[in-house]
């Protein structure tokens, strides 16, 4: 049974902070990684994904995968109000299909 | 362009009817999933096709669930008789030649 897990929160932050968002996955085979951002009553939307080890970013967001600790995470720098949202992260291995965890709900305080 | 479509976003039935909930993935996209989202359980996998054909069905519920991709660019989840326990946000997604998915609006059911 493939696993994916996060704090369900809420992490609250406050304007201006970063929020640090952290996923661990059981599946030692998971080759692609993805944060996706949903708000409150809409679907999920892609933020980010990365495929290496390491740091990969894009404006305010960047996102580290270790692999030998199975550990993905996603950074949000300068937090906005508008950052507030549920974050799912999401596990690959390869086929095409996605184990997503329950999400972590991020509260940014203005 | 268009992204994924689905239709109703809101269906309110009765326990005991049919449901039918309706895809249509974007153009040009092989690969089509069907979610259903709880606070409970999160974000379930139901079924998947790839090239209108299904690949992994082990994620529907019972057999009161069923799912066809009569071609590339139509896609239904059937739900009969339908349960309270059903109740939930159901995603369509899709993907094309990579395994980032996109997703539709979802249909938000009600049964009473």
């Amino acid at each position: 049974q493939k696993e994916v897990e996060q704090n369900s929160g809420p992490l609250s932050v406050p304007e201006g902070a970063i929020a640090s968002l952290n996923c661990t996955y059981s599946d030692r085979g998971s080759q692609s990684f993805f944060w996706y951002r949903q708000y409150s009553g809409k679907s999920p939307e892609l933020i980010m994904f990365i495929y290496s080890n390491g740091d990969k970013e894009d404006g305010r967001f960047t996102a580290q995968l270790n692999k030998a600790s199975q550990y993905v995470s996603l950074l949000i720098r300068d937090s906005q109000p508008s950052d507030s949202a549920t974050y799912l992260c999401a596990v690959g291995a390869g086929s095409y299909q996605l184990t997503f965890g329950k999400g972590t709900k991020l509260s940014v305080i203005p | 362009d268009a992204g994924v479509i689905q239709s109703p976003r809101h269906e309110v039935t009765e326990m005991g009817q049919e449901v039918t909930l309706r895809c249509k993935p974007i153009s040009g996209h092989d690969y089509l999933f069907w979610y259903r989202q709880t606070m409970m359980r999160g974000l379930e996998l139901l079924i998947y096709f790839n090239n209108n054909v299904p690949i992994d069905d082990s994620g529907m519920p019972e057999d009161r669930f069923s799912a066809k991709m009569p071609n590339a660019s139509f896609s239904t989840l059937k739900i009969q008789p339908s349960e309270p326990r059903d109740s939930a946000v159901y995603f369509c997604a899709s993907s094309g030649g990579t395994d980032t998915q996109y997703f539709g609006p979802g249909t938000r059911l009600t049964v009473l």
